[in-house]
């Protein structure tokens, strides 16, 4: 089965400084890896997906991903947060094997202060 | 503006009340998909669409129950629910779920805080 760990719960970052929420994930098979956010009562965002060959993948909002086959990791980074960047962010992985269900990480909460 | 409409956004119930949730999306997308979340946590599918009929139902307790009227709208029915129900619920939709739509992203709409008094 496909799945994909955030290791971190939360992650504090100043204002104008770089960002990054971790994500790894363990698939057989081609990953589909995607990055969601979801503000204060808001459903979750589109952010950016994985695309085969393309390592550094670029999103909405500024946001990327990089993707590390070696590493197994598809890590979310901004160059400059914003302080409405803060948000819950969530890895996800479809498994194809279970009928193409989204597997969804634990989530990160990025806080950004000025 | 999300493309994905939820109606309504909050909802208080009673345990023995019957209610229900609707979702519509006019992009054409032939998935469409329930998800119960709790706070703080990720969503957790309930039912998955797929070019109107039943695809995935992942153990749901059968006081929900969803139905597909087309292929724009998609409707939660609500009946004997309990406390732990209590939650927010997203509707999502993608092009399609097969294997050459493996790539697509879900469209979610901003959900329905439901409360269960």
């Amino acid at each position: 089965a496909q799945s994909v760990a955030q290791p971190e719960d939360q992650v504090n970052v100043a204002e104008g400084n770089p960002l990054t929420v971790k994500c790894t994930y363990s698939v057989s098979g081609n990953p589909y890896l995607f990055w969601y956010v979801q503000y204060p009562n808001r459903g979750l965002q589109f952010l950016l997906k994985y695309i085969t060959g393309d390592n550094l993948v670029k999103g909405s909002y500024g946001f990327e991903a990089e993707f590390n086959k070696s590493q197994t990791s598809f890590h979310l980074k901004k160059p400059s947060a914003l302080v409405s960047d803060s948000a819950l962010y969530f890895c996800a992985v479809r498994d194809m094997d279970q009928g193409g269900k989204l597997i969804f990480g634990q989530g990160t909460e990025l806080s950004v202060k000025p | 503006d999300t493309e994905v409409t939820q109606t309504p956004k909050h909802l208080v119930m009673g345990m023995t009340n019957k209610k229900s949730l609707k979702c519509e999306q006019h992009m054409g997308h032939r998935a469409m998909y329930w998800y119960k979340q709790k706070a703080k946590k990720p969503p957790e599918l309930m039912f998955v669409y797929s070019y109107e009929k039943l695809s995935i139902n992942e153990s749901v307790p059968s006081r929900f129950s969803p139905e597909c009227p087309n292929s724009s709208l998609l409707n939660l029915h609500l009946h004997a629910l309990q406390p732990e129900d209590s939650a927010l619920y997203l509707c999502a939709s993608s092009l399609d779920r097969g294997q050459l739509y493996s790539n697509q992203p879900q469209h979610f709409g901003d959900g329905t805080r439901l409360s269960i008094l």
